[in-house]
């Protein structure tokens, strides 16, 4: 079964603009992690954000988490024609940490026009 | 060095036929993951091994699908008497701590 639920299912913008994907979650957890997905191609690891973090940046990418509502956004700035991909959030829910197995939400489709 | 290579990258195969899927995991890497992944959905956790052992197979559909790593590396997932709804892709996974990198997938096809 799946835990979280990403939003919106799927996001049309161009090139330059920003795109927000939102993630909710259901159990506790030791970390979030975002991933991409190009058409055809296998989950490309984005950030992790741990469950003692509020916000987190790479690049263009910034995470947030908060888990008192249990969800999280994820931001990037200035898209690219090459951001266009499925996103999906992954939790690890809650376990004794370190390797776990992830459970993934169904994730949201990005589409960026140039 | 190299990332987590699985193969075939394509199978297609007849109802009834056994399939073995395989995943080289990066080297040193103490835990291997199996997922699923349906059309249009997120990856589903299928089973997980520390080294040789499965500590968790929890996500295995059924008695037809068993997964081994006999050597802490190289892993198989076999699915036997192969049905239409297995078609999907299988990502396998391997990790050293809490991120996870993911080989391309086998894109298995049941006719």
């Amino acid at each position: 079964s799946q835990q979280g639920e990403e939003d919106p299912q799927a996001l049309s913008i161009q090139e330059g603009e920003n795109a927000t994907m939102n993630c909710s979650y259901k159990t506790s957890i030791n970390n979030l992690q975002w991933y991409r997905q190009n058409s055809g191609r296998g989950l490309v690891h984005l950030i992790l954000i741990r469950s003692n973090e509020r916000e987190k940046h790479s690049g263009r990418l910034r995470v947030t988490l908060d888990t008192s509502k249990k969800s999280s956004s994820l931001l990037i700035t200035a898209s690219r024609a090459a951001d266009t991909a499925s996103y999906f959030c992954a939790t690890d829910e809650g376990g004794r940490g370190g390797s776990e197995k992830l459970v993934f939400g169904k994730g949201t489709k990005l589409t960026v026009n140039p | 060095g190299a990332g987590v290579s699985q193969s075939p990258r394509y199978k297609v195969a007849k109802r009834g036929q056994d399939v073995a899927l395989r995943c080289d995991p990066i080297s040193g890497h103490v835990s291997l993951f199996w997922y699923q992944q349906a059309l249009g959905q997120g990856p589903e956790f299928l089973t997980y091994f520390q080294n040789e052992a499965q500590l968790d197979k929890s996500g295995l559909p059924s008695d037809r699908f068993f997964a081994e790593r006999p050597e802490g590396s190289v892993s198989t997932l076999k699915i036997q008497r192969t049905q239409q709804e297995d078609s999907a892709v299988y990502l396998c996974a391997s990790s050293f701590y809490s991120e996870q990198f993911f080989g391309p997938g086998t894109r298995l096809t049941v006719l």
